[in-house]
């Protein structure tokens, strides 16, 4: 199975940026980099996601490693309405499979 | 326009009976999965429809199953209830193709 890592917890001040790492060093060449977040009582949210280069939407930046191992989740400007749990999931065969996800606070 | 539906948002049921889960995906999407989440396991993978036939499955026991009728609606079944089960039930849906996931909000399971 595809496996992602991520660091449980990270906190940021709000207004500065954050950098959620994770590690998928199993990824196979036609698996997509996905990112969703979770906030309490509720479902995943889809944040960003990407194949081999980096990508940018209106919610995040997702950074590839070259060698597709890794990858980064950037949030340019932390609120306090990004507080959640960052998934980083490998999608297999149409298949989700979820690490344990980054337990982001943001600090006021 | 109308995001994920899941019925019931809540639901208690005694060890050994059965219950049956709802999901309506967003219009045009085909593809629908099925995850359970707990505190102790996280998010696990049960299943995937995608027009009417099982394309994938995570590793749960046949207690579990599922069907998707020809309007995209999917459903999800439990038999013989365990206190295990108790947990967060999430389907989600998508467009063929690469695009994202969009989640329901869920149907909490409660057995007693």
């Amino acid at each position: 199975d595809a496996k992602t890592t991520q660091p449980n917890s990270m906190e940021s001040n709000e207004e500065e940026p954050v950098h959620l790492p994770c590690n998928h060093s199993t990824i196979s060449g036609t698996d997509y980099i996905h990112w969703y977040r979770q906030l309490p009582s509720q479902g995943p949210e889809y944040v960003i996601h990407g194949l081999t280069s980096n990508v940018n939407n209106r919610m995040a930046s997702l950074a590839i490693a070259e060698d597709r191992k890794s990858s980064t989740l950037i949030l340019h400007r932390a609120t306090l309405r990004d507080a959640a749990v960052y998934y980083c999931i490998l999608i297999h065969r149409d298949n989700l499979f979820f690490g344990t996800g980054t337990r982001l606070t943001v600090i006021p | 326009k109308a995001g994920v539906t899941q019925t019931p948002r809540y639901l208690i049921k005694t060890r050994g009976q059965q219950v049956t889960l709802s999901c309506s995906p967003i219009s045009g999407h085909r593809s629908v999965s099925w995850y359970q989440q707990t505190p102790g396991q996280g998010l696990q993978f049960l299943f995937e429809y995608f027009s009417e036939t099982q394309r994938n499955k995570g590793n749960f026991p046949g207690r579990f199953s599922g069907r998707q009728f020809s309007n995209s609606r999917s459903e999800m079944n439990v038999s013989t209830l365990e206190l295990g089960d108790s947990a967060l039930y999430l389907c989600a849906s998508r467009y063929p193709g690469n695009y994202g996931y969009t989640f329901g909000s869920g149907t909490r399971l409660t057995v007693v």
